[in-house]
């Protein structure tokens, strides 16, 4: 079974700063997507940017942008020119080609806490 | 922009009493889904439905759970006798087929049982 990492439970940041989150996974699938969702005090989830796994590339959305180490099994977040509407939780999670039922898998989250 | 619609946003309901939480997921999308959230807790599977039948369930989805397309636009999910550690936040989801990327969470049910 997958499993999704995030060893940071709490990060904060002062606006227009950069913060990086880390994400780890353990899967022995070779054809994966990674993601992450931002969950502001409203509860909603976001998402925010996401990576196949087999583009060598890193994505990259406005602000936000990602690290993926496929060997390493590592996909960290780094959010640039941090606003005060990035305070929220952040969760990484891991959808398998082969994993049944379509299912995302998801981190413990970690919270954004930007200052002004 | 689609959207995946639920109701209520807010439940509250007595410990062993039945609740129904209701979706519309995006018309295009095939994959229907139901996760949950424990206050403080990561996001949990709990079902994927496909083509009228559960895809994927985890060991949450214990009997009662049930989930139904009861038309061709509305997915629920049903918990017969309601407990107290059933109180979170349920999400339901849709994706097109076999999609990674066009998985769309709706807004979210919040379930408070007393």
């Amino acid at each position: 079974a997958q499993t999704v990492t995030q060893s940071q439970p709490e990060m904060s940041v002062q606006e227009a700063e950069t913060v990086t989150l880390s994400c780890t996974y353990d899967t022995s699938e070779n054809n994966y997507y990674l993601f992450w969702y931002k969950q502001p005090p409203s509860r909603q989830m976001i998402l925010v940017i996401r990576q196949e796994a087999y583009k060598q590339q890193n994505a990259t959305e406005n602000r936000f942008s990602v690290n993926f180490q496929k060997a390493a099994k590592s996909f960290s977040l780094k959010i640039s020119d941090s606003q005060l509407g990035d305070t929220a939780m952040y969760f990484c999670a891991f959808f398998g080609i082969k994993a049944a039922g379509n299912k995302l898998t998801f981190g413990g989250g970690t919270r954004v806490l930007v200052k002004p | 922009e689609p959207e995946v619609t639920q109701t209520p946003s807010h439940q509250v309901t007595q410990m062993g009493q039945e609740v129904i939480l209701r979706c519309v997921p995006i018309s295009n999308h095939l994959y229907f889904y139901w996760y949950r959230q424990i206050l403080g807790q990561k996001v949990e599977f709990l079902v994927s439905f496909y083509n009228n039948e559960i895809s994927e369930k985890s060991e949450i989805f214990d009997d009662q759970f049930s989930v139904e397309r009861p038309d061709g636009s509305n997915f629920t999910l049903k918990i017969r006798s309601t407990k107290l550690e059933d109180s979170a936040m349920y999400f339901c989801a849709s994706s097109e087929v076999g999609t990674n990327y066009g998985y769309t969470f709706g807004s979210g049910t919040r379930l408070t049982v007393v």
